[in-house]
């Protein structure tokens, strides 16, 4: 069966400061590898995915992912965090069937 | 209008009403899903219609009911609903392909509260 594990619940960083979200995923051949981004009272949108090719996937709104095989890890970066990145970010992964495991989401706070 | 587009955006029902939650979507997606998204837990996939196929987790109530006329539109049917059923019900859609997962597109959700 295929997991995704976002091992923080709530991450706060300074506005400019660098973001890493973390996540690990469980699946038995090369997965489907998606982040999802939510602000409070709407759906999600997608920032990024990953299928096959290039690891470092480039995405919406400056934000970039890299799939590390070797660790199980599609981990979310983005250089320079701005106040309006302040939402909840879900981690997801599909495999040839049509449905999308998603993590529990990681909060993320922006200091000004 | 384009993307996914969910009706009503927040609902208050009582445990005996009757009540229909819309999606519609104007992508041309061939697949479409009901999740329930609670607070502090990960979102919880209620329902799948696939290429005129239905696809359900067998431990959502009876109490939901699912119907898709057709590709582009999915309505989820409440009644009797408990206050735990309170939640954010989210519709998305996506396109499927032979051995390719393309994502999701999601509308922006209803706010359900049972009192």
């Amino acid at each position: 069966a295929q997991s995704v594990t976002q091992p923080d619940i709530h991450i706060t960083v300074s506005e400019g400061a660098s973001l890493e979200l973390r996540c690990n995923y469980s699946y038995g051949a090369t997965p489907y590898l998606f982040w999802y981004v939510q602000s409070p009272g709407q759906g999600l949108q997608l920032l990024l995915k990953y299928f096959s090719g290039d690891t470092l996937v480039q995405g919406i709104k400056g934000f970039e992912a890299e799939f590390k095989r070797s660790q199980s890890s599609f981990n979310l970066r983005k250089p320079s965090v701005h106040w309006s990145d302040a939402a909840e970010y879900f981690c997801a992964v599909g495999g040839s069937a049509r449905q999308l495991t998603f993590g529990s989401g990681t909060q993320l706070t922006v200091l000004p | 209008e384009t993307g996914v587009t969910q009706t009503p955006r927040h609902l208050v029902m009582g445990m005996t009403n009757k009540k229909s939650l819309k999606c519609e979507q104007h992508l041309g997606h061939n697949a479409m899903y009901w999740y329930k998204q609670s607070a502090k837990k990960p979102l919880e996939l209620m329902f799948v219609y696939s290429l005129e196929e239905r696809v359900e987790n067998n431990s959502v109530p009876s109490r939901f009911s699912p119907e898709c006329p057709n590709s582009s539109h999915l309505f989820l049917h409440l009644h009797t609903l408990q206050p735990e059923d309170s939640a954010l019900y989210l519709c998305a859609s996506s396109q499927e392909g032979r051995g390719q997962h393309y994502g999701y597109t999601f509308g922006s959700g209803t706010r359900l509260t049972v009192v």
